[in-house]
């Protein structure tokens, strides 16, 4: 069965420095979505992303966080300045054509900002 | 704002037994999804229940909506240890697909 997958599954940065986070939705997928979940805390909606652009982003999602599709397959989530505060497990989601409510996700990355 | 609550919390329950956890919502929806956690893992998608739908079945998985009181079940039937995961039902948030999660509930299935 197809499976979204992310790299790394564990990512440990110092403060200020630039990570990206990386994904491969599923194949046919037209949707695609980060969310992270601070440790303990909801899993929470960063942006949404289609047909080359974001569709929607949350409050978080701020000027240090951007998204790119590269090449057609990989999604990925770049944080430019890293906080304490980011450390948490980010999650990629995809959805599809037929039914775009359904989304799957990734096994996620956890990210510790030191 | 849109906001998804699941009660109870926690559960603790044997195998064989039956799980219940229920989630309550704010504002009208036209579809709520639930999800399973396995501890620091991924969200898997269990069951998608429209709103014109009351009730939907997946294996041994039972999902009730009622629309009038803003509320869905989640039952998992004869639980086994394998349950043992974090629930979250998830809420549509408008726009483009954003799902808004509920802070779940903790099942532990012992053997």
């Amino acid at each position: 069965e197809p499976e979204v997958t992310q790299t790394p599954s564990h990512q440990v940065t110092q403060m200020g420095q630039e990570v990206i986070l990386r994904c491969v939705p599923i194949s046919n997928h037209l949707y695609f979505y980060w969310y992270r979940q601070i440790l303990g805390q909801k899993v929470e909606f960063l942006v949404s992303f289609y047909n080359n652009e974001i569709s929607e982003k949350s409050e978080i999602f701020d000027d240090q966080f951007s998204v790119e599709r590269p090449d057609g397959s990989n999604f990925t989530l770049k944080i430019r300045s890293t906080k304490l505060e980011d450390s948490a497990m980010y999650f990629c989601a995809s959805s599809g054509p037929t039914s775009p409510e359904t989304q799957y996700f990734g096994p996620g990355t956890r990210l510790l900002v030191l | 704002s849109q906001q998804g609550e699941e009660d109870p919390q926690a559960l603790s329950i044997q195998e064989g037994e039956n799980a219940t956890m229920n989630c309550s919502y704010k504002t009208s929806i036209n579809n709520l999804q639930w999800y399973r956690q396995n501890s620091g893992r991924g969200l898997v998608h269990l069951i998608l229940i429209r709103s014109n739908e009351r009730e939907k079945h997946s294996g041994r998985l039972r999902v009730t909506l009622d629309t009038s009181k803003k509320s869905s079940s989640l039952l998992i039937t004869a639980s086994r240890a394998a349950d043992t995961a974090s629930y979250f039902c998830a809420l549509p948030g408008g726009g483009y697909n954003k799902l808004i999660f509920g802070a779940g509930t903790r099942l532990a299935v012992h053997p």
